[in-house]
């Protein structure tokens, strides 16, 4: 079956350290997303994809960098210049299809939390 | 800009309906959609509405658009302990891209 997967569902991180979070979709999908949910404050978007070897910076990407060399792939990595990274990351993915009613696809999610 | 607004929360009572609100800017939108999130899980696509459209019906689910009014609702008729989850409104924009409310926590009371 098609799906969307995120690893690992938990992380914990050092002060200081880089951590990459795992994006991975077998949907054929052009679009990749990566968003932060943190309680009460919704989806930000902090990057997102619409090719491979290019994407955009969201409303947060501060602290935060990609890379999409293959159309399956999106990993997100928190570096240690993001100050308060401890939250709930979703990633998410989608046809590039105007006008169609398609929406997105989300991963179950991977909490990070700075220990 | 484009935004999306709805009510933090919302309790009901098991067996009674819950019907969930959002407000929207952006005129142009095309369609509108209600994603629903578990706790600890990702968001998953309950339904959509297209922008011509003034009423959509799923099962338990009724969506109402008022386009002239900007206002999008989500019934959960005969709702149920497993309906309890946060509720997303979200609209796809005039660049394609789709925005996302801040979310609604439905709590069933016994």
């Amino acid at each position: 079956d098609g799906g969307i997967t995120q690893s690992p569902k938990y992380l914990f991180r050092k002060e200081g350290q880089n951590v990459t979070l795992s994006c991975e979709q077998n949907l054929n999908h052009d679009a990749m997303y990566w968003y932060r949910q943190d309680p009460g404050q919704g989806l930000r978007l902090i990057y997102y994809s619409q090719i491979v070897n290019d994407f955009q910076k969201g409303d947060i990407a501060e602290g935060y960098s990609v890379s999409r060399e293959k159309k399956e792939s999106f990993p997100l990595t928190v570096t240690s210049a993001q100050k308060n990274p401890t939250a709930f990351y979703l990633c998410a993915s989608s046809m590039v299809a105007r006008g169609t009613g398609l929406g997105y696809t989300f991963g179950s999610g991977t909490r990070l939390t700075v220990v | 800009g484009e935004d999306v607004e709805q009510s933090l929360f919302l309790s009901v009572r098991e067996g009674d309906s819950s019907v969930i609100n959002c407000t929207y800017t952006d005129s142009s939108s095309t369609y509108l959609y209600w994603y629903k999130q578990e706790p600890g899980a990702g968001l998953q696509l309950l339904t959509y509405i297209f922008s011509n459209m003034d009423m959509k019906q799923d099962q338990r689910l009724t969506v109402l658009l008022n386009k002239k009014d900007k206002h999008l609702s989500l019934r959960i008729a005969d709702t149920q302990t497993g309906d309890s989850a946060i509720y997303f409104c979200a609209e796809r924009g005039r660049d394609d891209k789709i925005i996302f409310g801040k979310g609604t926590r439905l709590h069933i009371l016994p």
